[in-house]
């Protein structure tokens, strides 16, 4: 049972150059989300999916941009991009049911924009 | 809107020691609450949740929290720190029908062997 799944693990990328993180889960979630995650800043909402179709911002969604044509798989895409975004990336994942609904977390995507 | 803080960005006790993690949050209706604990390297994996039932919650590794309402919190507890405890550790809140979770901004637990 994989859980989630991200690639890369490891990023370098120019200013201005664009790329696509990926996140997979095998667990038929209806929920993911994309956080990022910054020294002292905790986790901050990038973006979620509420299901195959439909996502919608979080927090900070500028310079970001997701689909979720499947249930289990919701990429990342980060257009031009800046110093700024250089982070942490966490994609989770949950089945949303009546209570508190527990997220599986990726072990994460670290991006450094030079 | 729902929040939390943690305070104290750096914790540090010595092998044996009680841990206390604080986490207080905000919301204008009943919460949900959560730790979560991140190792070295790692992804984020669920200590323990708190979902309106018992006020004293027990989780893994021998933590536990108690939602207190009268003052807003939910602080982390173990009574006897390990080595293997050293990590960051997040509050977290939801409430009924948001679907999204709000992170504090960690708490970096260090063990003084």
């Amino acid at each position: 049972n994989a859980g989630v799944t991200q690639t890369p693990k490891f990023r370098i990328l120019k200013i201005g150059q664009s790329m696509t993180l990926q996140c997979a889960q095998d667990m038929n979630h209806n929920y993911m989300y994309w956080y990022r995650q910054d020294p002292g800043m905790g986790l901050k909402l990038i973006y979620y999916s509420v299901g195959a179709g439909i996502t919608d911002k979080g927090e900070v969604p500028n310079g970001y941009n997701v689909s979720r044509s499947t249930t289990e798989d919701f990429p990342l895409r980060l257009e031009l991009a800046a110093p700024s975004q250089t982070s942490v990336y966490f994609c989770a994942s949950t089945h949303l049911t009546a209570g508190a609904n527990v997220l599986t977390f990726g072990a994460g995507s670290r991006l450094t924009v030079l | 809107a729902q929040s939390v803080t943690q305070l104290g960005s750096h914790v540090s006790v010595s092998e044996g020691a009680l841990v206390l993690l604080r986490c207080n949050y905000s919301s204008s209706v009943p919460p949900y609450l959560f730790w979560y604990v991140q190792y070295p390297n790692q992804g984020l994996q669920l200590l323990l949740k708190y979902t309106s039932a018992a006020t004293l919650v027990k989780g893994i590794n021998g933590f536990e929290a108690e939602f207190k309402k009268s003052e807003t919190s939910f602080h982390l507890t173990k009574p006897s720190a390990h080595m293997s405890d050293a990590a960051e550790y997040f509050c977290a809140v939801s409430v009924f029908g948001n679907e999204k979770l709000t992170f504090g901004t960690g708490t970096r637990l260090t063990i003084i062997p």
